[in-house]
């Protein structure tokens, strides 16, 4: 089956830093990425899709300044933390769309731990 | 709007116990419903969907029949192995770019 992966699958920052996660797709071309954020014993939340070639469309109450993704290519996606703060600190997990794929399912990476002192 | 409540868990059972892990839903229109599993360590992988009323979802010997008179995609297992234990995800999504989860459930199968 196709495969996501992310790096770092864990990273510690000091808050006010930036941190970049990246979403590839490493079998097959992602047209579409979503980035979710999941909280300890929560659901996977939404907080953007993103089409290549064009700027993410993000959910309600997310800051996309804050949250910066960038889908320059077919196979990578990046989110940005900008400035993290504590409250930033949690469990973010992207998934990709293959336009070949006639069912369009998702395929998840494993996610990425971020935890912010 | 589109809201998935299911069991709580975590879920322990012995080897070959039967398995349910309930799933009900908020949809103002006809969703596609979904189950993901995840295993320690890796992401998560679609185990079945079911896209209409009355449809019936099956793989790997779990099954879930979507009801919509009762809002419900309940997921059951006859008989759960040791390599079932994992997080179990309930979704729904009207279309392909709003995909509603549910909280997860944790399953421990014990030999």
């Amino acid at each position: 089956g196709a495969v996501v992966s992310q790096h770092p699958s864990w990273v510690i920052c000091k808050s006010g830093t930036s941190v970049k996660i990246e979403c590839r797709s490493l079998d097959f071309q992602a047209t579409t990425m979503f980035w979710y954020r999941q909280f300890p014993k929560q659901s996977l939340m939404l907080m953007a899709t993103s089409n290549e070639g064009s700027k993410a469309t993000y959910e309600q109450g997310v800051e996309k300044d804050k949250f910066l993704i960038n889908h320059a290519s077919l196979t990578l996606s990046t989110l940005t933390v900008t400035s993290a703060h504590p409250e930033d600190s949690s469990f973010y997990i992207c998934s990709a769309r293959s336009a070949q794929d006639i069912q369009e399912t998702q395929y998840f990476g494993p996610g990425t731990r971020l935890l912010v002192l | 709007g589109n809201s998935v409540t299911q069991m709580e868990g975590p879920v322990t059972l012995s080897e070959e116990a039967f398995l349910t892990i309930n799933c009900t839903y908020t949809a103002t229109g006809y969703p596609s419903l979904f189950w993901y599993v995840q295993y320690p360590g890796e992401g998560l992988q679609l185990l079945l969907k079911a896209t209409k009323a009355d449809d019936k979802g099956s793989n790997k010997g779990f099954e879930a029949t979507y009801r919509k008179e009762t809002t419900s995609f309940h997921l059951e297992k006859g008989s759960v192995q040791v390599s079932d234990s994992a997080v179990y995800f309930c979704a729904l999504s009207e279309d392909l770019n709003d995909m509603r989860f549910g909280a997860g459930t944790r399953l421990t199968v014990k030999p």
